[in-house]
């Protein structure tokens, strides 16, 4: 059974940084693309960024590019995404997801780590 | 949002509904359309890919369709257990980013 267990999540003050985590279990990690997906308070589903494979190629939506870093540790089998200049705008629920093997969708989503960006 | 889906449709139950997402032809023109069910304290899930398929265990009361630059889900027999948000989702080739919709709620009333 795909697992996706994120972690890291709390509150932390404009500006800080936070490390969120993604243990994924029951499928081989190496081999799949990774995304991050979040949802703010009251609104929809909005793209974070990805990884490929083996961590050589990424990608980011423009409102985070230049302050989040997505990586990940394919001995561990964990995702993980490195937060800075963190802003209010950036709280949200934070899910960790896999691609399809075709690259065409998002098959499976964790339960999601929540992010507060507050003073 | 990227596409564009109607914020909330109803039914009642047995009844069936229709949930449109309007894009591009940078995202959904050129691309395939996946649909996701996100319910009330649960992870999102897949119901449709590559615009009219069913992942093994979504039941077949679950519909995809798409022409030009929208994307059509439905759903028959409507149940309670069905209420909650869904949201469709592409890739965008002139952004380099996934895009989704902005979400329609379904109530079954």
């Amino acid at each position: 059974e795909v697992q996706l267990v994120e972690s890291g999540g709390g509150l932390v003050q404009p500006g800080g940084s936070l490390r969120l985590s993604c243990a994924a279990s029951g499928f081989t990690f190496s081999s799949y693309w990774m995304h991050w997906v979040r949802q703010g308070p009251g609104k929809g589903l909005v793209w974070v960024s990805r990884i490929n494979s083996d961590g050589s190629t990424t990608g980011y939506a423009d409102s985070v590019k230049g302050r989040f870093t997505i990586s990940r540790d394919n001995a561990k089998n964990t995702l993980y995404l490195q937060m800075s200049g963190l802003r209010a705008e950036d709280t949200a629920v934070y899910y960790c997801a896999r691609e399809s093997k075709t690259g065409s969708d998002i098959d499976y989503w964790g339960q999601g780590t929540l992010v507060t960006v507050s003073s | 949002s990227v596409l564009t889906q109607p914020p909330s449709v109803s039914a009642a139950p047995g009844q069936k509904v229709a949930i449109s997402c309007s894009g591009s032809s940078s995202n959904i023109g050129g691309n395939y359309v996946a649909w996701y069910q996100h319910l009330p304290g649960t992870a999102p899930k897949l119901l449709i890919y590559d615009n009219d398929k069913r992942p093994s265990g979504i039941p077949d009361r679950f519909s995809g369709s798409k022409s030009g630059t929208s994307g059509t889900l439905g759903i028959t027999g409507l149940q309670t257990g069905d209420e909650g948000d869904y949201y469709c989702g592409t890739w965008d080739s002139s952004l380099s980013a996934v895009v989704f919709g902005g979400g329609t709620k379904l109530t079954v009333l």
